[in-house]
């Protein structure tokens, strides 16, 4: 199985500040097909985790902009411009290029 | 609008087998590029992939638990039901089902608010 590490495993920030998470994945996720399958989802408390980034850097549908995503291969960044309060959650990447699908441990964003 | 919407009992004993069903509305399992998934994740621990049924009913498990899941599909009741055999309280978890949906990228977009299921005698 493909080992999704992610860090760190927990962020404090203050509103308007930017936050970074990093993912490294044990194996590429770039596919022979030219993409590269790697996404980002936030499980804001008490829900279900909802998608924000799918490969790499696209944003998903409603997702605002201040969320953006980069990398390649292995190694990958989600990376939040001005946190909101309503960013507070847990947020995981997870690798869908081989069955099964893995995901990261979780970060765990809190508000200062 | 596309809802997923989990059932099944909240308690089981060890050795009994857990039974779940994902109801699916807003979207068809039936049209090509449809995936429907299925995702645990125990109290405090981070996500388990445990199941996929495609459109075309191709199906897919988790290595590890393939021994005892079986995923299957109802078109005309527009639901996805898991079986999952022998529980054990490890399997402790709350059962999300999730639809992966293939236009141009594939994506899992959708997931359902998910349903605890306790191990217990």
């Amino acid at each position: 199985d493909i080992v999704m590490t992610q860090t760190p495993l927990s962020l404090s920030v203050t509103p308007g500040q930017p936050a970074s998470i990093s993912c490294k994945s044990s194996q590429s996720l770039l596919h022979s097909d030219g993409k590269t399958y790697l996404y980002w989802s936030l499980q804001k408390p008490g829900q279900s985790p909802q998608l924000l980034i799918y490969e790499v850097s696209n944003r998903f549908s409603g997702v605002p902009d201040r969320f953006s995503g980069s990398g390649s291969g292995t190694d990958f960044t989600l990376k939040i411009s001005r946190v909101e309060t309503e960013d507070v959650g847990v947020y995981y990447c997870m690798q869908s290029i081989q069955l099964p699908y893995t995901f990261g441990q979780g970060t765990k964003l809190e508000i200062k | 609008q596309v809802t997923l919407k989990e059932s099944g009992p909240a308690l089981v004993k060890p050795t009994q087998t857990l039974t779940l069903t994902c109801t699916l509305s807003g979207f068809s399992l039936s049209t090509s590029g449809m995936r429907v998934n299925w995702i645990r994740q125990p109290p405090g621990k981070a996500l388990e992939w445990l199941a996929r049924i495609d459109w075309d009913d191709d199906k897919f498990y988790r290595t590890s638990l393939k021994t005892r899941l079986t995923i299957s599909k109802d078109t005309s009741k527009n639901q996805v039901v898991l079986t999952m055999t022998n529980m054990d309280p490890v399997d402790t978890a709350t059962y999300y089902c999730a639809r992966t949906t293939c236009p141009t990228s594939c994506y899992t977009d959708y997931w359902g608010q998910g349903t605890l299921v306790t191990v217990s005698s």
